[in-house]
């Protein structure tokens, strides 16, 4: 089993709260990945890294913004939560080989 | 715009049937094709994946079936167990970066 961990698991906050998503890997991975995904529909990729101080928005738009200072840590910050950004959010790492390992996400609800 | 393409979104297998889902792809620059399959509360875990110079892959009870020139490949799940009800997604790559089908909710009936 892949050793990512994601924190909080769930998370309920009110409106214009600024919040921090953690994600971390035990791997030595140096790409990581955030997807936001609807429940039980498809991934979307909102930022992602390629290595320490290298951090890329993804396909999908966001408000979100990622810092990557460590190798193992790439949190994802909201500055101003809204209603619309209730989704989960998945981390993901891989190394130089193809598969990349999914955390097990944070289900955030925003009221 | 939709680059990789999941069908069904649904589907109901009696315990022992073959499951079969299907993807399809436009952009040929893609070079790697993913399944996942993901349980409620968890992340996407990969199940099997194919390059595009290969025509199938099975591993088990899962085969990857992969057609070049139609941009469509696919997922069999043989002798089908309700542990295999999960979502499942496929996936393509390009660079580093994947791009996922809609997924497909998938119940066995015991």
């Amino acid at each position: 089993e892949a050793d990512i961990y994601q924190t909080p698991r769930y998370l309920v906050i009110g409106t214009g709260k600024k919040i921090t998503l953690e994600c971390s890997q035990t791997m030595g991975h140096d790409k990581m990945y955030w997807y936001q995904q609807d429940p039980g529909m498809e991934l979307h990729l909102i930022h992602y890294s390629y290595g320490v101080n290298s951090t890329e928005k993804g396909d999908l738009s966001s408000e979100s913004t990622v810092s990557r200072i460590r190798t193992e840590h790439f949190p994802l910050t909201l500055e101003s939560a809204r209603p619309s950004h209730t989704s989960q959010y998945l981390c993901a790492s891989s190394s130089g080989s193809w598969e990349q390992y999914f955390g097990p996400g944070t289900r955030l609800t925003v009221t | 715009q939709q680059q990789v393409k999941q069908s069904p979104q649904s589907l109901i297998v009696q315990k022992g049937g073959i499951s079969i889902i299907n993807c399809a792809y436009e952009n040929t620059a893609f070079d790697y094709f993913p399944w996942y399959q993901q349980f409620p509360g968890k992340g996407p875990a990969l199940l099997i994946a194919i390059r595009p110079d290969v025509s199938e892959k099975k591993e088990g009870r899962f085969t990857i079936s992969f057609n070049k020139s139609a941009k469509q490949f696919s997922l069999h799940i043989m002798d089908s167990q309700p542990g295999d009800s999960a979502t499942y997604f496929c996936a393509a790559r390009k660079g580093q970066k994947l791009v996922f089908g809609q997924g497909t909710r998938l119940t066995i009936n015991p």
